[in-house]
């Protein structure tokens, strides 16, 4: 069966600081992966998402990016934090049909981070 | 503008009491529609796939159904265990996107 680690499940993190959120997925090969944020109260907002290595898109501007080294890795990053870039960090993944679209999604455990 | 908003906000439920919550969606083309459940500080966890209107699907006290303008999620004789943020999302056609509704807190009591 397949599983999704993220880790850390929870950080803090001083404005200004760099960022390193890891996401990996066991049990599945090339999957499509993807990183929401989810805003207390409000719906999750897809940030980036991968159809393979090195292949990332990004659906919104902002502060942060995405890296895929292996095939079942996922990585967001930032150089510097926002106070604005808290939240609750998803990592999700789905199954390669040819589309990114169309696909159930499964989601990991998330991180809880706090810009302060 | 492609849009999914869900009704009500929050809901409180007596053990037992049936209801239905609501996903409403003006998209430009409808792929798929997609129920999850959240519990508190977790990530969401797939429940329904919902691809034509008229679909069905059920599981357990749950079961979804599907317009071509919304979705209902029912819950049959709720137990205090089905609390839970219940997120509905869709995909669209031409777009990468799953769009997801803020979602309803279901809060079932004994």
């Amino acid at each position: 069966s397949q599983t999704i680690h993220q880790w850390p499940a929870t950080l803090v993190q001083p404005v200004g600081s760099p960022l390193s959120l890891e996401c990996t997925v066991e049990g599945t090969s090339n999957p499509n992966l993807y990183w929401y944020r989810q805003a207390a109260g409000r719906g999750l907002q897809l940030l980036f998402y991968s159809v393979g290595i090195g292949q990332i898109s990004s659906e919104v501007p902002q502060n942060l990016s995405a890296s895929r080294p292996q095939d079942r890795q996922f990585i967001l990053s930032s150089k510097k934090l926002l106070l604005s870039d808290s939240g609750f960090y998803l990592c999700a993944w789905s199954r390669d049909r040819g589309s990114i679209a169309y696909n159930e999604q499964f989601f990991g455990p998330g991180t809880r981070l706090t810009v302060l | 503008e492609d849009q999914v908003t869900q009704s009500p906000e929050a809901l409180r439920l007596q053990e037992g009491e049936s209801s239905s919550l609501n996903c409403s969606y003006t998209v430009s083309g409808l792929r798929g529609l997609f129920w999850y459940r959240q519990d508190p500080g977790k990530g969401p966890e797939f429940l329904f796939t919902l691809y034509s209107a008229g679909e069905e699907k059920e599981k357990e006290r749950l079961k979804a159904t599907l317009t071509k303008k919304e979705s209902f999620l029912h819950i049959t004789a709720p137990k205090p265990e089905d609390s839970a943020t219940y997120l509905c999302a869709v995909h669209i056609y031409n777009n990468n996107d799953m769009r997801f509704g803020a979602g309803t807190r279901l809060t079932v009591k004994p």
